[in-house]
């Protein structure tokens, strides 16, 4: 079965910095979701790829596909607190079909001011 | 035009109740995934569900849980005689189509004593 790796599996910042964060399937991917997750909270979609090679940004936030690495990273330029809580990636763990997504264990991001 | 909406938030049961959770998808959405996530462990996938019908029920255990999406009303994740080890956040997502889980429920949070 397929299984998601992520690391670090905690990461401290100070506002402002860059940081990765990155998500390596033993698997091939054929799609791959980031959300983030408050603690007690649902989880809010950030964005989902699909192809090799594909990047995709919204504000500060960047993700990449590698499929021959079969990884995916997340990219957060310029931190701030709001950016704290626990990012977690979804593989699609079929070609086709329904999303029956296999998760990573986590992130947990604590940005200080 | 409300998110995916579940209900309760947060569930207390004794040993050996029933539980019921509700989960009313997105308007115009007729697919629904739940997912379960234990303490320190990652989202694992338990069922999807089209419209009455029942599409992958593999992470589904094989006792005690049963789901339905009537054709009116919202989906029922039903645990009979609950155990200690059923004690989970249980989240719900929905999709038009089936092909993108983009919209999660904020979940509910089972306690069982």
């Amino acid at each position: 079965s397929q299984e998601l790796e992520q690391s670090p599996q905690s990461l401290i910042v100070q506002e402002g910095k860059n940081l990765t964060i990155n998500c390596t399937s033993s698997k091939t991917l054929y799609g791959l979701y980031w959300y983030k997750q408050k603690y007690g909270e649902g989880l809010i979609f950030l964005m989902m790829l699909q192809k090799g090679g594909e990047e995709k940004s919204h504000e500060k936030i960047t993700a990449k596909l590698d499929e021959k690495k079969q990884q995916s990273s997340l990219h957060i330029t310029a931190s701030q607190p709001s950016h704290a809580g626990i990012y977690l990636c979804g593989a699609d763990s079929t070609q086709g079909g329904s999303e029956k997504l296999v998760f990573g264990k986590g992130t947990k991001l604590t940005v200080n001011p | 035009n409300a998110g995916v909406m579940q209900n309760p938030r947060h569930l207390v049961r004794r040993r050996g109740q029933e539980a019921r959770l509700r989960c009313s998808p997105m308007k115009g959405h007729s697919h629904v995934y739940w997912y379960r996530q234990l303490p320190e462990e990652g989202l694992k996938f338990m069922v999807y569900l089209q419209k009455e019908n029942i599409i992958d029920e593999s992470g589904m255990p094989k006792e005690r849980f049963s789901a339905e999406f009537p054709k009116e009303g919202p989906s029922i994740l039903r645990i009979q005689q609950v155990v200690r080890g059923d004690s989970a956040a249980y989240f719900c997502a929905s999709s038009p189509t089936g092909d993108a889980l983009d919209t999660f429920g904020s979940g509910t949070r089972l306690t069982v004593v």
